[in-house]
């Protein structure tokens, strides 16, 4: 069964400074995507990142980039340069094997990330 | 593309009424999920459709949920007999499906429809 872990419920950062939000995943599958999701106080919930299990470098997209570390099950966001807006509820979420056909998330409980003025 | 859009936002109905949520998903994208998220967790699947077929059902819904998407364009999910624990944020997700690729696969959510079940 898969799991995934973010052991932080809450983060509190001053602006401009950069953050990790951490994430330990569970899986038997060799072939697997984790992604984070931002959902801000609106509800909706904001595709940031994807990893892929046999993707060599850390994903980044602009400020966002993925520390993962496979051996160590473990896919950490980092945020550069972090901005009010960035204050958030982070998910992280894994896609089980492309084999399997529902290809859908499972989420962590989430980190509520807050950034300081 | 207006993205994925979700309606009612907000319901707020008596135990035992049914209520309906409805979701457009984007127009060229095959695949709709939806989704449950209960206060401070994160979402749980509860159902996809490739299409109009419905294809995979969580043990989470039960029989008083039915969700369909004919034609396989917009989605309804219908609760029946509410209860207090339905009370919850129902997301709706949709994704342009192209194969085994995961990376081919990324989930864009509408902004949620709140049930609260007094």
């Amino acid at each position: 069964a898969q799991k995934i872990t973010q052991t932080q419920p809450g983060m509190f950062v001053q602006e401009k400074e950069a953050v990790t939000l951490d994430c330990t995943y569970d899986t038997s599958d060799q072939s697997y995507g984790l992604f984070w999701y931002k959902q801000p106080s609106s509800g909706e919930m904001i595709f940031l990142i994807y990893q892929g299990s046999y993707d060599e470098q850390n994903a980044t997209e602009g400020r966002y980039s993925l520390n993962f570390q496979k051996a160590r099950k473990s896919a950490n966001l980092v945020i550069s340069a972090s901005q009010l807006g960035d204050s958030a509820m982070y998910f992280c979420a894994m896609r089980e094997n492309p084999a399997r056909r529902a290809q859908k998330l499972v989420f962590g409980q989430g980190t509520r990330l807050t950034i300081n003025p | 593309d207006t993205g994925v859009s979700q309606d009612p936002r907000h319901k707020i109905t008596k135990r035992g009424q049914n209520v309906t949520f409805r979701c457009d998903p984007i127009s060229e994208h095959n695949r709709l999920y939806w989704y449950r998220q209960t206060l401070g967790q994160g979402p749980e699947f509860l159902t996809y459709f490739q299409n109009e077929a419905q294809l995979e059902k969580s043990r989470l819904l039960s029989d008083r949920f039915s969700a369909e998407r004919p034609k396989g364009s917009f989605s309804t999910l219908e609760i029946q007999r509410t209860e207090q624990g339905d009370s919850a944020m129902y997301l709706c997700a949709s994704s342009n499906y192209r194969g085994r690729a995961p990376g081919a696969n990324v989930l864009t959510f509408g902004a949620g429809s709140r049930l609260t079940v007094l």
